[in-house]
């Protein structure tokens, strides 16, 4: 299994502005994610962050709302940019890496964004 | 990813067995069963996988049928702890597919 921790936990922010959330993980991992899950809703995938590469979107998720970076194995950063109301969400990290048969997923706990 | 049919809630009493159906009739061969946990502000916790046959581990044990068409997930003795949204997802690759989950409900 991995541990992924992520910063900041939680943030208020001023509509229009910007948030960079960190993920990182403890062991080089294959593969990391991005979702997003809206206040009672269930998780919902955003993006595959690509190690050296563009990451690559979910349909109705892009680029210029969502920058994602990828610098190494461990290590990946989500920008929420713009903010809107509607981004208040909790944005969770993950990583996944071949396990017994098939890839096993592990979260981050999350990074809690409210926009005022 | 298969469609995943799951109650949308569930109680049991507490050192009680809890057992959590999962419907996934349209699961191809290839697609793996897996069960994750989602416990009140926390990022959800892996629990267990299989393909074929039942699969224990030290958290749960999972029963799938042998048409695949359905499987269960059994926590053996429930504590308070345990109460969380529980989701059953069907897929074969690292892509993980959410939906509404099961709210178990673990009571004193």
């Amino acid at each position: 299994s991995a541990v992924i921790s992520q910063k900041p936990s939680r943030d208020i922010c001023q509509r229009g502005t910007s948030l960079t959330i960190q993920c990182q993980v403890d062991s080089q991992v294959t593969m990391m994610f991005w979702y997003r899950q809206q206040p009672g809703q269930s998780l919902t995938l955003i993006a595959t962050a690509n190690q050296g590469s563009e990451a690559t979107y979910e349909s109705g998720f892009v680029i210029d709302k969502f920058p994602i970076s990828r610098p190494n194995l461990t290590f990946s950063t989500l920008t929420v940019s713009n903010m809107s109301p509607e981004d208040s969400s909790i944005y969770l990290c993950s990583a996944a890496g071949r396990g017994r048969g098939t890839y096993e997923q592990y979260f981050g706990p999350g990074t809690r964004l409210t926009v005022t | 990813d298969a469609k995943t049919t799951q109650p949308p809630s569930m109680d049991c009493a507490e050192g009680r067995a809890a057992n959590l159906p999962c419907n996934h009739s349209t699961i191809s061969g290839n697609e793996y069963v897996y069960w994750y946990r989602q416990i009140h502000s926390q990022g959800p916790q892996y629990i267990i996988h299989g393909l074929k046959n039942n699969e224990t581990n030290e958290m749960a044990s999972l029963i799938i049928t042998e048409d695949r068409k359905s499987s269960t997930l059994i926590l053996p003795h429930a504590t308070l702890r345990d109460t969380a949204v529980y989701y059953c997802i069907g897929g074969s690759n690292y892509k993980l597919t959410f939906g509404k989950g099961t709210l178990l409900t673990v009571n004193p």
